[in-house]
Parts: structure tokens; sequence; C-alpha cells
């Protein structure tokens, strides 16, 4: 059974910090692997996806990245700003005929002026 | 704008009755889904629908039932035999259940129980 696991729960830098958020899931037979952003209260919305074949994906500020063999994923954020404190979760697809999403509990992301 | 959405936003359910929150997507996706989310904790899957008229138990079904009459809907009924219902449900989308696809989320439901 996938178990996923994220590294810290919660995490207050000050404004413009590099960070690192980590994510480690114990079957390396993934499809993929998600990241979220989760305001309080909201729905999920969908940063990155890295495929299995992948190692690495970049939007803007955020880069995934993704080992197979060792279980982990890392989400760095440059130049953190106050408007990136959320919730991150990250949920690895399993190689089962449907794409069913094994969450981690989230890291809470505190980023202050 | 395309998406999903669901409704109502706050829902009240009172000991003994049954609810239904609603999840409707104009992406054309086939596959739907229905998590719960509780307090400090990651989602966990409730049903999951591959295609219409036809849909799979997930992690945590008992208590709740779904339906997929049309590709666009996909309600989710919160049976009194629900023990716990209280949490923040969210539905999402892909457009095919199995292989490397993107799931999409609706904004939730929280439903509290009085």
């Amino acid at each position: 059974k996938q178990e996923v696991t994220q590294i810290p729960a919660a995490l207050s830098v000050p404004e413009g910090e590099n960070l690192v958020l980590n994510c480690s899931f114990t079957d390396s037979a993934i499809y993929n692997l998600q990241w979220f952003r989760q305001d309080p209260g909201k729905g999920l919305t969908s940063l990155l996806l890295i495929q299995s074949s992948q190692r690495e994906q970049t939007s803007g500020r955020l880069n995934a990245s993704l080992d197979k063999s060792s279980g982990r994923s890392t989400l760095y954020i440059a130049a953190s700003q106050p408007g990136d404190s959320a919730t991150y979760l990250c949920a690895a697809a399993g190689g089962t005929s449907y794409g069913k999403l094994t969450f981690g509990q989230g890291t809470i992301l505190t980023v202050h002026p | 704008d395309g998406g999903i959405t669901q409704s109502p936003k706050y829902l009240f359910r009172k000991e003994g009755q049954n609810v239904t929150l609603s999840c409707e997507q104009n992406l054309n996706h086939d596959a739907m889904y229905w998590y719960r989310q509780d307090p400090g904790q990651g989602l966990r899957l409730i049903y999951y629908s591959q295609i219409v008229n036809d849909f799979q138990k997930g992690d945590i079904a008992e208590g709740y039932s779904v339906s997929r009459e049309k590709k666009e809907s996909f309600p989710l009924t919160v049976t009194s035999a629900q023990k716990n219902p209280t949490a923040f449900y969210l539905c999402a989308s892909s457009i095919m259940a199995s292989g490397p696809n993107e799931q999409f989320f609706g904004p939730g439901t929280r439903l509290t129980v009085l």
C-alpha cells in the first residue's frame, strides 16, 4: 500500500528566502507525482505534475524534482513571497488501472514580510 | 470558463439525514473522483468513476453512495450510515482514469453534522 509523507509539517520563512518542501513515497511504481497548493477553506490548485519518466518540472519560481529510486520528490520555491503562504500537498498516482492519488498530509507554509 | 463546480459551499445535516453533494464539470473529462479531507490529514478517496454508468469504491466508501448518469455530473450522497460525516469534500476530474493524467479539483463542500 502506497504511503506518502511530507516533511516538514509546517515551515515559516522570511520573504525572499529560497525553500524546499519534501515528499517521500514508499512504492516507486508510480505513474506520476503531483504537487498542489491549497488555501484555507479552498479546493486544490495543481502546481506541477511530474511523469514517472521525468526528473523535474518547472513553472515560474517553482521547480519540482522526482527520484523514483529513492522514493522522493522535492518542491523548490525561489524567492518566496507572502502570497506563497498556503498548504502544499504532494500526491502519488499509483500503477493500478486508474489514476488513484495517494496524498501526503501537507506542509503549511507561512512567508512573512 | 472550463472547470469544476461544487454545491453547496456549506451544508448542515441533522443526525439520521441523507444529503447529496453536487459536482459538475465542463472539461469533457471521462473520470471523476470524490475525496474527503479531515483537519490535519491528507485527502482520502471515497469513490471514483472512469466512465458514465460505472463507478468504483475507493478507500473509505462505507456510508456513501454515488451515481454517474451523465458525463458532466457525479453527485455524492452521504447517508445516515456514515458515522462521522463532518469533513471537507472535494470533487476532482481527469481526462481519463488510467495513465498519467492530471487531476483537477473543485472548490469543495464543507459538511457539518448538527
